[in-house]
């Protein structure tokens, strides 16, 4: 069965304190990882899409990777409007099933 | 453009009764899958329809059902409510289904309360 396992659950950082959430997968046959951010009340917010080890992708503070094991998203100087929580999904089947980590919430103090 | 639209935002529902979800995927997108989400088992896949076709389905109970219509607008009932179906419904829509490169863009989700 697939399994995605992000971490930590919840982090909290200060304003432009760097970090990087985790997010680790045991599949069968990855066919793509997706991060989505969502805020409370709110469905989730495409981020990206990565589909081969190696793949890098940027978008303004928020940089995602790809290894055979695992993905990361790096925040980089983070604020506070980056407080959310970031889920982590991977699709392994011929249709358009993901299956999701359960998120890491991230709170960015002023 | 516009995103996905789910209606109503916001549904309380008494046990045993039933409840009928709506979604409206982005112009042009043709797949639309379900998603119940739950702070105790985080987003999980309900099913996903493609050209008026169901094309997977997860493990939920057979209460859960869905159809989609020629215009790929998607429509989702659950039957005999429990409590433990108290959550957020999300729909999510992509231009196709499956295939080595997709998207799917979520909208703002149903909440249903079950009491």
């Amino acid at each position: 069965e697939d399994q995605v396992t992000q971490s930590p659950e919840a982090l909290r950082l200060q304003e432009g304190e760097s970090s990087s959430l985790n997010c680790s997968y045991t599949v069968s046959g990855l066919r793509g990882l997706f991060w989505y951010r969502q805020d409370p009340g709110k469905g989730p917010e495409f981020l990206f899409t990565l589909y081969s080890a190696g793949e890098e992708k940027e978008k303004e503070r928020l940089k995602a990777t790809l290894t055979k094991k695992e993905s990361f998203l790096h925040i980089t100087a983070p604020k506070p409007e980056d407080s959310a929580t970031y889920l982590c999904a991977v699709d392994t089947g011929a249709n358009s099933k993901l299956t999701f980590g359960k998120g890491i919430t991230l709170s960015v103090r002023p | 453009k516009a995103g996905v639209t789910q209606t109503p935002r916001y549904l309380i529902k008494t046990r045993g009764q039933q409840v009928t979800l709506s979604c409206s995927p982005i112009s042009g997108h043709r797949s639309v899958s379900w998603y119940q989400q739950t702070p105790g088992q985080g987003l999980q896949f309900l099913f996903e329809y493609f050209s008026e076709t169901q094309r997977n389905k997860g493990n939920f109970p057979g209460r859960f059902s869905g159809r989609q219509f020629s215009n790929s607008r998607s429509e989702m009932n659950v039957s005999t409510l429990e409590l433990g179906d108290s959550a957020l419904y999300l729909c999510a829509s992509s231009l196709t289904a499956g295939g080595p490169y997709y998207e799917q863009y979520f909208g703002p989700g149903t909440r249903l309360t079950v009491t």
